[in-house]
């Protein structure tokens, strides 16, 4: 079955820091893509950031970036630079393979909290 | 950009009533939207996955009956709640996929459901 968890309920740093979030996942297929999102105060999901599995590379954009360890089934997400507006809850997904791909299953989110 | 707006923002209903919720994607065609209840505990629950000119596949525990679901053209969704009881309460999200997104999903910032 298909499983998306993240361990880390909550982390708290320092504005100006770099925060690393973590995520396993479990899946059969040979082949899937893996997401970040983030939910804002409002309750505004934002995404992030994309990790294709056949790409060796981790993905990049802006301050945030990706630490894909394949062989751990690991997709730890990494936030440079933290500013204030970075608090949210944020949330790893996975393709969900029994909609034809269409749908995501979502972790249980790691709530950030950036102080100045 | 890609954005997904939903209407309304903040909705109260009593017990027994019906409400509709609104998903509108702009800037893009959204060929499938993925409706979600997030409970307070954020977990994520797919609804059911809309895809224009196809049937809609609802998840185990949601049927058609409860959260009728209607995606006429690539710019609109929408998905009502009938008879609305408190286990119904929480945010609805849709997330809207994008023709050659490679899945990912763009949400709004929900749906607010209260029920009385």
């Amino acid at each position: 079955a298909q499983k998306v968890t993240q361990t880390q309920t909550s982390i708290s740093v320092m504005e100006k820091t770099t925060v690393t979030m973590d995520c396993v996942y479990e899946t059969q297929d040979s082949s899937y893509f893996l997401f970040w999102y983030k939910q804002t105060a409002s309750g505004e999901i934002v995404f992030l950031i994309r990790q294709d599995s056949y790409k060796k590379e981790n993905a990049t954009v802006g301050h945030y970036s990706l630490n894909f360890q394949k062989p751990k089934s690991s997709i730890g997400l990494i936030i440079t630079a933290t500013q204030i507006e970075d608090s949210a809850v944020y949330f790893c997904a996975m393709r969900d393979p029994y909609q034809g791909g269409r749908a995501l299953i979502f972790g249980t989110g790691t709530t950030v909290s950036v102080s100045p | 950009g890609a954005l997904v707006y939903q209407y309304p923002r903040r909705t109260i209903c009593k017990s027994g009533t019906s409400m509709r919720m609104e998903c509108q994607a702009v800037g893009f065609q959204a060929t499938s939207v993925a409706w979600y209840r997030q409970s307070p505990q954020k977990t994520f629950e797919l609804i059911a996955l809309s895809t224009v000119n196809s049937a809609i596949k609802y998840e185990q525990n949601f049927t058609q009956e409860k959260f009728p679901i209607s995606h006429p053209n690539l710019s609109f969704s929408s998905m009502t709640v009938l008879n609305a009881y408190l286990e119904d309460r929480g945010l609805y999200l849709c997330g809207a996929r994008a023709w050659g997104s490679q899945n990912t999903l763009y949400f709004g910032a929900g749906t607010r459901l209260s029920v009385l």
